[in-house]
């Protein structure tokens, strides 16, 4: 089945300092992938839209000087967050859309989740 | 906006229990809906889904079907087992558009021998 893989699964960081992590689809491509944020307890936030070789979509409120993203490739995207603040400790996840799968109608089209980047700013 | 609303956790239920989850949502048009597993330490794994109204997505005994006219999407299954422990995400993606999932706030479920 496909696979998503997240690096580092865990990150502690110190405030002020920047954090990457790596959202990678394992065996197929992925033309668009996507960035969610979830808080204890409570449900995803999509963050923003990435599009392999065309810029990040940001959701409302969310600051695009902040979380940088990058889609460098098929398999590859990247979120990093600037400048870390305590405020910012939370559970990053991706998910990518196989450019391979048959949809359907629009919208039916399967997301495939990676695992989840736990990030504490102390 | 678009939304989805699911029914407050946690729940407990003995293992054979019968298991409905509620979800309804918000949206404009004819969304696709989804629900979503997550176990513990994994990430989000697609359950079932269903594409327009009178669907009924079913996976692993679970069954969820699309009602327009009361805008719901409950889960249900008949006997859950311990295996079964874990939270569940009800979501849509609009039909236009980058396809972007709205989730539903998870329901945690908790199953006892």
């Amino acid at each position: 089945g496909a696979v998503v893989s997240q690096h580092p699964s865990r990150v502690i960081c110190k405030s002020g300092t920047s954090v990457k992590i790596e959202c990678r689809s394992l065996d197929f491509q992925a033309t668009t992938m996507f960035w969610y944020r979830q808080f204890p307890k409570q449900s995803l936030m999509l963050m923003a839209t990435s599009n392999e070789g065309s810029k990040a979509t940001y959701e409302q409120g969310v600051e695009k000087d902040k979380f940088l993203i990058n889609h460098a490739s098929l398999t590859l995207s990247t979120l990093t967050v600037t400048s870390a603040h305590p405020e910012d400790s939370s559970f990053y996840i991706c998910s990518a859309r196989d450019v391979g799968a048959e949809t359907g109608l629009a919208g039916a089209s399967e997301q495939y989740f990676g695992p989840g980047t736990r990030l504490t700013v102390t | 906006g678009d939304s989805v609303t699911q029914m407050e956790g946690p729940v407990t239920l003995s293992e054979e229990a019968f298991l409905t989850i509620n979800c309804t949502y918000t949206a404009t048009g004819y969304p696709s809906l989804f629900w979503y597993v997550q176990y513990p330490g994994e990430g989000l794994q697609l359950l079932l889904k269903a594409t327009k109204a009178d669907d009924k997505g079913s996976n692993k005994g679970f069954e969820a079907t699309y009602r327009k006219e009361t805008t719901s999407f409950h889960l249900e299954k008949g006997s859950v087992q311990v295996s079964d422990s874990a939270v569940y995400f009800c979501a849509l993606s609009a039909p236009q558009g980058a396809q972007k999932l709205v989730f539903g706030q998870g329901t945690r479920l908790t199953i006892n021998p």
